[in-house]
């Protein structure tokens, strides 16, 4: 079956500090990949996606690759911000299927502190 | 925002009773979905559908049953709700197997 996995939090980082979150997969298929980022009390927010390898995709500041040889899609950003503090997830939907039924990774905190 | 309700967005319920949770969009996606969010686990696929009284068990269906009369609504059911199902439910919706779009949640506590 499918399965994310992602480095635990919480990540503690000083404000313009370069942000590295992991996320590896397993995958059955040829996955599109996906990073949510959900700030306190509110839903999931797309951040960025990807649905091929080598893809990468961006956002406000942030990236990640999909990385085939690898399964992995890391995220990443050169400079955070304190407003940039929240959980993020990485997730995956299964291509086999005509729908988004996704996998999500356990989610990892980001603080920042000024 | 896609367009998006959940409702009630609270809800405390005694253990035993039935619970009905609504999400509404007036996207017109085909897919929606509801996944339950607990600490340490991420959010788990409960339930979904692919279209008008179409709808699938997702990875944590036992205790749950779904149904979808029209488009815009979804509504999830717990027929005996249980302590263990004190959870944050979000519903999202697609339009493909592209990416899904969630609502604010429902944070429902079963005492």
């Amino acid at each position: 079956g499918n399965s994310v996995t992602q480095m635990e939090g919480p990540v503690t980082l000083s404000e313009e500090a370069f942000l590295t979150i992991n996320c590896t997969y397993t995958a059955t298929g040829y996955p599109s990949l996906f990073w949510y980022v959900q700030y306190p009390g509110e839903g999931l927010q797309l951040l960025l996606k990807a649905t091929k390898a080598d893809d990468k995709g961006s956002n406000k500041g942030f990236e990640a690759t999909y990385r085939k040889e690898t399964t992995s899609f890391h995220l990443e950003k050169g400079s955070v911000q304190v407003s940039d503090s929240a959980v993020y997830f990485c997730a995956l939907s299964d291509r086999d299927s005509g729908y988004s039924t996704l996998t999500f990774g356990k989610g990892t905190m980001l603080l920042v502190s000024p | 925002d896609a367009g998006i309700t959940q409702s009630p967005r609270h809800k405390v319920t005694e253990t035993g009773t039935p619970v009905t949770l609504r999400c509404h969009q007036t996207e017109n996606h085909r897919y929606m979905y509801w996944y339950r969010q607990d600490p340490g686990h991420g959010l788990r696929l409960i339930h979904y559908s692919y279209g008008v009284k179409d709808t699938d068990k997702g990875e944590v269906s036992d205790g749950y049953s779904v149904s979808r009369s029209k488009t815009e609504d979804f509504l999830l059911t717990l027929e005996s709700a249980t302590s263990s199902q004190t959870s944050v439910y979000f519903c999202a919706i697609s339009a493909s197997r592209e990416e899904a779009f969630f609502g604010q949640g429902t944070r429902l506590t079963v005492v």
